[in-house]
């Protein structure tokens, strides 16, 4: 069964970069064809995709954080990555990673179980 | 970018009754739309893809329609696992976008 699991530091202070692992189980990331992408969720509020990767490198990302993100893969271990630099408190949010399927930008499914990564000095 | 409207923000239904959320694209995305439910404290789980292809294992009481800019999730006959927040999600155009999500409440 196909699982996903987020890890990486809960707190991060303004100015630097927030990094967060995704390591998928149950599959290898390199057997599938689907993207793999990450999400997040300010409290209390929706949701917004952040981008995605195919085990290949090829990625896609949103306009609105596309200046400071970098996602990346690490195929031997079956895990991406997440790199969003020059955090602010806008920032702070659960962070999901899930796989995309059929493509960079289409739907989620699973999901993690989300990490909540807080932006403060 | 596309925005993904959905109403009411909150629907209260009593258990056993039907539930209709709405979801409004301010383009049309033909059927690429996609419906999940969030519990609280949980991660949103896939519903729908394709306006209206249930995901593996959802209950039949859950059912999306429509396509274009309106589209509906209905859910037949609520039970006290259904009452969470249903998020809507385009995937037409990049980047992909969610409403704000309608929660569903016991009344």
């Amino acid at each position: 069964q196909l699982q996903l699991q987020e890890s990486g530091p809960g707190l991060v202070k303004p100015s630097e970069t927030l990094s967060l692992t995704c390591t998928v189980s149950g599959v290898s990331i390199t057997t599938t064809n689907d993207y793999w992408g990450w999400i997040r969720q300010p409290p209390g509020k929706g949701l917004e995709w952040i981008g995605s990767i195919h085990y290949n490198g090829n990625t896609r990302y949103n306009p609105s954080v596309m200046s400071r993100v970098t996602v990346s893969v690490d195929t031997s271990k079956d895990q991406f990555s997440l790199r969003l630099s020059s955090v602010t408190a806008a920032d702070t949010a659960v962070y999901y990673c899930a796989r995309v399927w059929r493509g960079a930008t289409t739907w989620f499914d699973p999901w993690g179980q989300g990490t909540l990564v807080s932006v403060s000095s | 970018e596309i925005v993904m409207t959905q109403s009411p923000a909150t629907l209260s239904v009593s258990p056993g009754e039907r539930a209709t959320l709405s979801c409004r694209a301010s383009q049309r995305v033909g059927s690429n739309l996609a419906w999940y439910q969030q519990k609280p404290g949980q991660a949103p789980r896939l519903l729908i893809s394709g306006a209206s292809t249930r995901a593996t294992g959802i209950p039949a009481r859950f059912s999306g329609s429509g396509s274009g800019t309106e589209f509906t999730l209905t859910i037949s006959s609520l039970q006290s696992e259904d009452f969470a927040v249903y998020y809507c999600q385009q995937y037409n155009n990049w980047p992909g976008t969610f409403g704000q999500g309608t929660k569903v409440e016991i009344k």
